[in-house]
């Protein structure tokens, strides 16, 4: 089975604090993706990458930064988080080029306190 | 910014009977998919349709595609209480960054469905 695995199911962070959000894949895809999740505003893409080292903002990447240092890793950084970061975090990932499908991870709910 | 909107928000029917949901988009895609995502969990893909194709079966599933109106459905044939699940559809387009080969997936808000047993 294809599987995307997110570190974490539930995280509780105080404000300020460095997170992190660690999603690994086994199918040796290209692009990685990372959303964000909340109600009335379905998905939104922070940050995605499409290769080694390499990546592009999304719609929201203020706050976040991610990194990609193997092919099977995507991590996202928040830097220091903050009450607003508080949601439903996916990871995704895909084959490299359009007509793929995209396989998700279980996801992390992360409340900052 | 998001590309598809699904609607309606919600909709709630009987077992056995049809669901359909609708999606509407901004731009130039190249294809357009649709996810499920039953509560509290990761998204689970469940058609493709490219821009060049009109309508689309898989099992219980129809999905049709307007390019001409920016717009696709979803059609559920003979719910069942297992169904019950928020559905999202995704666009791709190019990625104007990256160059041929990298491509963004835009999800919509999601239309939930509850199927009443």
């Amino acid at each position: 089975d294809v599987k995307v695995t997110q570190s974490s199911r539930y995280l509780v962070k105080r404000t300020g604090e460095k997170v992190f959000l660690e999603c690994v894949q086994d199918m040796d895809h290209e692009n990685m993706f990372w959303y964000r999740q909340d109600p009335g505003l379905g998905l939104r893409l922070i940050y995605f990458s499409y290769d080694v080292k390499m990546k592009e903002k999304g719609d929201i990447p203020e706050g976040y930064s991610v990194s990609r240092e193997k092919k099977e890793r995507f991590s996202l950084i928040l830097e220091s988080a903050s009450t607003n970061q508080t949601s439903m975090y996916l990871c995704a990932s895909s084959l490299w080029g359009s007509h793929t499908e995209a396989f998700f991870g279980q996801g992390t709910r992360l409340t900052v306190v | 910014s998001q590309q598809g909107e699904e609607d309606p928000q919600a909709l709630s029917i009987q077992e056995g009977e049809n669901a359909t949901m609708n999606c509407s988009y901004k731009t130039s895609i190249n294809n357009l998919q649709w996810y499920r995502q039953n509560s509290g969990r990761g998204l689970v893909h469940l058609i493709l349709i490219r821009s060049n194709e009109r309508e689309k079966h898989s099992g219980r599933l129809r999905v049709t595609l307007d390019t001409s109106k920016k717009s696709s459905s979803l059609l559920i044939t003979a719910s069942r209480a297992a169904d019950t699940a928020s559905y999202f559809c995704a666009t791709d387009a190019s990625s104007q960054d990256s160059g041929a080969g990298s491509y963004q997936l835009t999800f919509g808000k999601g239309t939930k469905l509850s199927v009443i047993p």
